[in-house]
């Protein structure tokens, strides 16, 4: 099992839908969850972390499930500005040290 | 306001010549990190350095060597460039050793060997 799989997609929805990403990671110790948000050609930046009791930034929601171990990212009423890939990161395993692994991304295209 | 700092932003070499890239972050963050990112494979990390006077391999670290020269700056150097180095190459920077803490990344330098 790869550490983290997300769907590539595009995911291609109009103005105005509610999308959902879902990634899932393998390795049970994680204990920090993010979501990033890449545009084409640029540095990934931080959309949101991602907590235990789920959480809400505006439109966007994500959630944590640690015994199925994935996490979700929603968007509601997406924009044309969403269209992004979408990275879910968690912290991974390296002994003493703990560095994050990124999933590949999940790209949204959102269409007026 | 300039957080982490790559230099230069596009490179273009050829086969078996060095270059060094350079990357300071102005947060006081003590670990740093330099990933590359593939067409469908995502960002993997070449090194990192955990604190100052500390690196450390990543999942990716043949042909590169790296240097911590003080708590700001971290460098990444390709002494003999290969094509498979063509990528795009990012620095990061976080401020604490429990990695709860987020990533900062650079703008990118974009790579091509030739």
């Amino acid at each position: 099992r790869k550490e983290v799989e997300q769907d590539p997609g595009p995911f291609n929805v109009p103005e105005g839908a509610t999308v959902a990403f879902n990634c899932t990671y393998s390795n049970s110790a994680s204990q920090s969850f993010f979501w990033y948000r890449q545009d084409c050609r640029k540095e990934p930046k931080l959309l949101m972390s991602v907590y235990s009791s789920g959480n809400e930034d505006g439109r966007f929601t994500a959630q944590l499930n640690r015994a199925s171990q994935y996490i979700s990212l929603l968007i509601r009423d997406s924009k044309l500005s969403d269209s992004a890939t979408y990275l879910c990161v968690v912290n991974g395993r390296n002994s003493g040290y703990s560095t994050l692994t990124f999933g590949k991304g999940t790209m949204l295209l959102v269409s007026p | 306001n300039a957080g982490v700092t790559q230099t230069p932003k596009f490179q273009v070499l050829k086969t078996g010549q060095s270059m060094t890239l350079q990357c300071a972050q102005d947060m006081n963050h003590n670990s740093m990190y330099w990933y590359r990112q593939d067409p469908g494979m995502g960002l993997r990390l070449i090194y990192y350095s955990a604190s100052e006077g500390t690196t450390d391999k990543g999942e990716v670290p043949n042909g590169y060597n790296v240097s911590r020269l003080n708590k700001r700056e971290f460098s990444l150097r390709l002494e003999s460039a290969a094509p498979s180095q063509t990528s795009v190459y990012f620095c990061a920077s976080s401020g604490g050793g429990v990695r709860g803490d987020r990533d900062y990344f650079g703008a990118g330098t974009r790579l091509s060997v030739l």
